[in-house]
């Protein structure tokens, strides 16, 4: 499967725990997306990543939440000290940046903090 | 106001019926538009995108009003396999930001 996948896809863990997240883009994709999609509710983006540099982080982004894509291929995303508000699915897309742009989505990462 | 406005639903709709989505927003800057589906825990999935000459695939078709800053999707001949929600996405432009902005989602129940 050459789509773009994501680890681990479930989460449970305790109030005040750290938990990371993986993303592995489509392999020749140059931006890398995070979105967070509750109950409901249409995915809220997060951040993304062109290469390797991140240039736009949301609102949403506390500062328990950090990104990295340190070689410009696969992402993490970390969440320090969960609270239970932060229970979500975590989205990741790819897209290849050049002119019209779609974004191809991962499976998520369902978190549930307790 | 939300950026980007659907309604909920749920459709409940007959197989074969016609069904037309609806959907605003808020920023007149706003240059791409699509549709995306998404099933039940799954992750959404582009459906089409959306051109201001309005555009058609198949049983779908897809028109945009850029001075109403309105968005349709219309679904003939429906069926079972039609149930999901649709989701319509804004991109304020891939020059820009590639972050899409998303309305909270139709839901399309088609029974038998």
């Amino acid at each position: 499967d050459t789509g773009v996948s994501q680890n681990p896809r479930h989460k449970i863990t305790k109030r005040g725990q750290n938990v990371t997240f993986r993303c592995d883009p489509i392999s020749e994709h140059n931006r890398l997306y995070w979105y967070r999609q509750t109950l409901g509710q249409g995915p809220e983006f997060l951040t993304y990543f062109q290469n390797e540099a991140q240039l736009e982080k949301s609102r949403l982004l506390s500062d328990r939440f950090s990104a990295e894509r340190p070689k410009g291929s696969f992402s993490t995303l970390e969440i320090q000290r969960t609270e239970q508000g932060d229970s979500a699915m975590y989205l990741c897309a790819s897209s290849l940046f050049s002119g019209e742009e779609t974004q191809y989505f991962g499976p998520g990462t369902r978190l549930l903090v307790l | 106001r939300k950026e980007v406005e659907q309604d909920p639903g749920p459709f409940n709709v007959p197989e074969g019926a016609t069904v037309a989505f609806n959907c605003t927003y808020s920023n007149s800057a706003s240059q791409s538009f699509f549709w995306y589906r998404q099933d039940c825990r799954k992750e959404p999935k582009l459906l089409m995108s959306v051109y201001s000459s309005g555009n058609e695939d198949g049983r779908f078709t897809a028109q945009l009003n850029r001075a109403s800053q309105y968005i349709s999707l219309l679904i003939r001949d429906s069926k079972l396999s039609d149930s999901a929600t649709y989701l319509c996405v804004v991109n304020l432009g891939s020059g820009n930001t590639g972050k899409l902005i998303f309305g909270q989602g139709t839901t399309l129940q088609v029974k038998p």
